[in-house]
């Protein structure tokens, strides 16, 4: 299994509250994603980085931000939790490439009340 | 722009019987095609995927897909289900030019009745 931690692995929280989740890698990996898991919707991107400092925004931003000051670890901070950000995210990792596979984390299951 | 279709949301099948699960994608350039599997509370781990050469792939697990350029499939075959198929799939979709980003399909969560 590609090394990929991400914490914490469930939480919830109250409306209107700061988040943060955190990704790590150990393997050296370039590329870094956030997703979000919805029943009906598959995986979505949020952002994605593709180095340290380097990111972008993907398909749901809105309400999220990213930041990545070391190569193994991505951070998602949701600013003001809302209810519409309960979900499940996970975090993915590839060396770069549209060919190269992804590896996935284990998720975080955040639930916003 | 590319985009994934997955026809069903759920299929179910019998132990030793045939898994097809159907992905249609569109893209306005050669695809890169990716099937993913997911069990309960796990992460997604990747099956089998297709890039460039040969149009049948084959992954783990007895799983294989084929390459369909002119129907613009890649539907995941299994000649045999077993009780340890039952999972969710994605089948997901990158190109070139897409800034190595994946598009997924809504999965389809396979079953496997005895």
């Amino acid at each position: 299994d590609a090394g990929i931690t991400q914490s914490p692995r469930h939480k919830v929280t109250e409306t209107g509250t700061p988040v943060t989740l955190r990704c790590h890698q150990t393997e050296n990996h370039r590329y870094m994603y956030w997703y979000r898991q919805d029943p009906g919707h598959g995986l979505r991107l949020i952002h994605y980085s593709y180095g340290v400092k380097d990111t972008d925004k993907g398909e749901v931003s809105d309400g999220y931000s990213v930041s990545r000051s070391k190569t193994e670890d991505f951070l998602l901070t949701l600013e003001s939790a809302t209810s519409s950000q309960t979900s499940v995210y996970f975090c993915a990792i590839s060396g770069g490439g549209e060919q190269e596979t992804q590896y996935f984390g284990p998720g975080t299951r955040l639930l916003v009340l | 722009a590319q985009s994934v279709t997955q026809l069903g949301s759920h299929v179910s099948v019998s132990e030793g019987a045939l898994v097809l699960l159907r992905c249609n994608y569109s893209s306005s350039v050669p695809p890169y095609l990716f099937w993913y599997v997911q069990y309960p509370n796990q992460g997604l781990q990747l099956l089998l995927k297709y890039t460039t050469g040969a149009t049948l792939v084959k992954g783990i697990n007895g799983f294989e897909a084929e390459f369909k350029k002119s129907e613009t499939s890649f539907h995941l075959t299994k000649p045999s289900a077993h009780m340890s198929d039952a999972a969710e799939d994605f089948c997901a979709v990158s190109a070139t030019g897409g800034g190595n980003k994946l598009t997924f399909g809504t999965g389809t969560q396979l079953k496997v009745e005895l």
